[in-house]
């Protein structure tokens, strides 16, 4: 089994700002790598596929990067709705999903 | 548009079975691999099952494997998941998802509680 691990848990940042998630596997997935949106009673929103392709409608802040086993998404400049949780997933082993546990992004 | 409309979530014993549906809409149905996901309170998200377009395939973590059973019917453009010897630890709202992760639904919310 693949074993996503996500840094920081909580990532304090304040609007304007650069804001950089990590997300690690336990063995090469590739690019098969996508990372996730939520926000509070909200269903996941993708934004990352195929770890740097942005999904339709994403904002262009928004930029995922790496491959194999080391993985970033980059808001550039943090809006107020970009405050949210954060996920990767990796599908190397297709139809087999592996979520990372998240990484809150919060207000400074 | 495109949509998934899961239900059939609710409070139930530990023990006791629940079949949770996906109406989905707004797309071809029938060539979709489709995923169930689900989240327990304040944690993060768990992957429960996934189906082929045609049925024929299903896979499950070790978590839920013999107790949970995925299905559907492209007639219906409906997916289920049928829940069985359900424990506490199940308790989650659990999500069904289009192959791709483009497209989830709202989610439905078991409790599992005596």
């Amino acid at each position: 089994e693949i074993v996503m691990t996500q840094s920081p848990a909580t990532l304090s940042v304040s609007p304007g700002e650069r804001a950089t998630l990590s997300c690690r596997a336990s063995q090469s997935v590739g690019i098969t790598l996508a990372w996730y949106q939520q926000k509070p009673g909200q269903a996941p929103r993708l934004l990352i596929y195929s770890a740097s392709t942005r999904a339709t409608g994403i904002p262009a802040r928004f930029s995922g990067s790496g491959s194999g086993t080391e993985f970033n998404l980059t808001i550039s400049s943090l809006q107020s709705e970009d405050f949210a949780l954060y996920f990767c997933q990796q599908y190397k082993n297709w139809p087999l999903w592996t979520f990372g546990q998240g990484t809150k992004v919060e207000i400074k | 548009q495109v949509q998934l409309v899961e239900s059939g979530g609710g409070v139930v014993q530990p023990g006791r079975s629940l079949r949770l549906s996906c109406a989905a809409s707004g797309f071809t149905f029938s060539i979709f691999a489709m995923h169930w996901v689900r989240q327990a309170p304040g944690k993060g998200l768990e992957w429960v099952a996934v189906i082929s377009y045609d049925g024929n395939n299903k896979y499950y973590p070790d978590s839920v494997k013999g107790r949970f059973t995925v299905s559907r019917d492209n007639s219906q453009n409906t997916l289920y998941l049928r829940m069985s010897s359900l424990r506490p630890e199940d308790t989650a709202v659990y999500y069904c998802v289009r192959d791709l992760g483009e497209v989830w639904g709202q989610g439905t919310l078991v409790t599992v509680s005596s």
